[in-house]
Parts: C-alpha cells; sequence; structure tokens
C-alpha cells in the first residue's frame, strides 16, 4: 500500500541532544512538508521541499533542520537550539490533496 | 495573511443525527480546501478535497460544500455514529503549495 511512514512514534531527547525523526513516503510525491502541532496552536509549518535537493523554511524553522537528498525521503532533526521541542510532529506529502503519516510524539527528558 | 477559522470549537451530538461543521478563511484566492479527521494521538486522515473550481464533494455519508467568493465550506455528516467521534480538521491550500489550518472542531457522537 503506498503512503507515508513515519518513525518512531515516541521520541525522549534530553537537553542539549540532536534529534532526527524520519518521513518516507513510496506515493512518488514531488512534494513533502513537516508540520508541528502543539495542543490549542493547531499545526504549524515547520520546512516543506518540493523537490529533491532543495527546500524552504515554513513558519517555525528555528531550531530545526531538513535534507532532501532522495525523493522518497524527508528526515527532520529537531536541535539543541530549539527550546520547545515537545509537540506531535507530521509529515505530509502533496498528490492530488495532502496525505499525513501517522507522527511522531517528541517529549523532552 | 490567510486565517482559517473552524466553528464551533467542541460539538456533542446524539447518534443518529445530521450535522454540519463549519470553516471560514480570509483570501478567497485558494487552490483547493481539505477536510480531515484526526483521531487522538494519530495522525489526519483526508475526508475530502474540494479543488477552487468545484463547489461540493461527496463521500458516503459526508458532503462537503465550497464558496470562495464568500470564503466559507462547510462539512456536512449524516446519520451520526459513535465511531465518527474525532477531530475534524478544515485546511487551505495556497499558491506556495502550503495547507494553512484551522483549529479544528472536536465531534462527540453519543451513543
Amino acid at each position: 500500500d503506498g503512503g507515508i511512514t513515519q518513525s518512531p512514534k515516541y521520541l525522549f531527547r534530553k537537553e542539549g541532544q540532536n534529534v532526527t525523526l524520519s518521513c518516507e513516503q513510496n506515493l512518488n510525491h514531488d512534494a513533502m512538508y513537516w508540520y508541528r502541532q502543539d495542543p490549542g496552536q493547531g499545526l504549524r509549518l515547520i520546512y516543506y521541499s518540493q523537490i529533491v535537493n532543495d527546500f524552504q523554511k515554513g513558519d517555525i524553522a528555528e531550531g530545526y533542520s531538513v535534507s532532501r537528498e532522495k525523493k522518497e525521503s524527508f528526515p527532520l532533526t529537531v536541535t539543541s537550539a530549539q527550546k520547545n521541542p515537545t509537540a506531535f510532529y507530521l509529515c505530509a506529502s502533496e498528490g492530488y490533496g495532502y496525505t499525513f503519516g501517522s507522527g511522531t510524539r517528541l517529549t523532552v527528558v | 495573511k490567510q486565517e482559517v477559522t473552524q466553528i464551533p470549537a467542541a460539538l456533542s451530538v446524539p447518534e443518529g443525527e445530521n450535522l454540519v461543521l463549519n470553516c471560514s478563511f480570509t483570501d478567497s484566492a485558494i487552490y483547493n480546501l481539505q477536510w480531515f479527521r484526526q483521531d487522538p494521538g494519530k495522525g489526519l486522515t483526508s475526508l475530502l478535497l474540494i479543488q477552487s473550481s468545484q463547489r461540493e464533494q461527496t463521500s458516503g455519508r459526508l458532503n462537503a460544500s465550497l464558496d470562495k467568493s464568500s470564503g466559507r465550506s462547510t462539512l456536512y455528516i449524516a446519520a451520526s455514529q459513535p465511531g465518527d467521534s474525532a477531530t475534524y480538521l478544515c485546511a487551505v491550500q495556497i499558491n506556495t503549495g502550503k495547507l494553512i489550518f484551522g483549529q479544528g472542531t472536536t465531534l462527540q457522537v453519543k451513543p
């Protein structure tokens, strides 16, 4: 079945640590997106990529980094510069409308 | 700046009732509008996509309408069931490809 796979489902980060969230799609979509979801704030765009080897900052890119070396993969790194990383992270790709993954819940310990 | 608003924020209805969820947006220059469902702790499931040239889309008990000129969309759920309990999100796609989301309507259908 075609879709988007996010891993891990749960992730714990220590203070000062960088962590990477995985997003893989087999839908052959060019465009991919990372959103962050916080209670009461809805979904906010972190980064997006419309083609391999190119990506743009979204509305809340500070403290995050991405790469797009392959069409199928769009990993998100949460760096130590992100002061409030605890949230639910959603990856999506765009074909006929958006398709979302099942999310990664990141918690700072 | 495009803003999306969903009313009401929460809704509780008895099983079998027909209901309408509302979504409004401030800029009519959209590419399409998409309705999603989100269960607690889960990702988003696409329900219906309405392209900017369309007026409505239907899937089973769901019907979504779009009125670009007034900046409004509605999601109609017929004969609601307890399994319909979830948060429903409306999102508009703008010219850069980005989706702008509303805050969602949390629906509870009581047996």
